[in-house]
């Protein structure tokens, strides 16, 4: 099945930092969605990457795509405490079947 | 523009109960998404709403059901409760012919089965 997995698991950064995220998934994509979710409430929509696109920037995050290796990174950079939250890589299953499958997310921990 | 909402935020069941949960899509969405959370895990799709008709459904028992109204709204239905229900439970509404796109979120609601 198609899975993001997320790693680290969490991580730790002082304020003012970049933050890296990484995900790794197994089949072909469509492409692949970044999400955040604050405090175990809704996701937030953060940005989507095309399979045909290689680096994606929308503010203070970059997005890089290889298909090659199916995985992506998300970088955080200059980060904040209120970027304090779990991030989710997602990715649609191809097709008519778009339901998003998730990793187990990477907590964030950003310390003032 | 209102986003996805839901409604209750929070509730609390005892096992062999039953509950509905309701979404509201996001204005211009016809398609509806429901996943279940865990505590430390990710979402998992449950089922997907379109034209009123469950169109996809992930791997759940019969308990969990679903219903679409013609105003694109949504309902989940759990019979029987029990314990490891207890997750947030999150609505996802995009439109049918952007599948492919990005999903927009409810705030969820949290099941506790007591």
């Amino acid at each position: 099945s198609q899975q993001g997995e997320e790693d680290p698991q969490a991580l730790s950064i002082q304020e003012g930092e970049n933050a890296t995220m990484n995900c790794s998934y197994k089949t072909s994509i469509n492409n692949l969605q970044w999400y955040r979710q604050n405090s175990g409430r809704g996701l937030v929509h953060l940005i989507l990457i095309r399979s045909n696109e290689r680096e994606k920037h929308s503010g203070r995050l970059r997005v890089t795509l290889d298909t090659s290796k199916k995985s992506s990174s998300l970088l955080i950079t200059a980060s904040r405490a209120a970027d304090t939250a779990s991030y989710f890589c997602a990715t649609p299953y191809t097709g008519a079947n778009s339901k998003l499958t998730f990793g187990k997310g990477i907590t964030l921990s950003v310390r003032p | 523009d209102a986003g996805v909402t839901q409604s209750p935020t929070h509730l609390i069941k005892t096992r062999g109960q039953q509950v509905t949960l309701r979404c509201s899509p996001k204005s211009g969405h016809d398609t509806v998404s429901w996943y279940q959370q865990a505590l430390g895990q990710g979402p998992q799709f449950i089922f997907q709403y379109y034209e009123e008709e469950e169109r996809q459904r992930g791997n759940f028992p019969d308990r969990f059901s679903g219903h679409q109204f013609p105003n694109y709204s949504s309902e989940l239905n759990v019979n029987a409760l029990l314990l490891g229900d207890s997750a947030l439970y999150l609505c996802a509404s995009s439109k049918q012919k952007q599948l492919q796109e990005t999903q927009y979120f409810g705030p969820g609601t949290r099941l506790l089965v007591l």
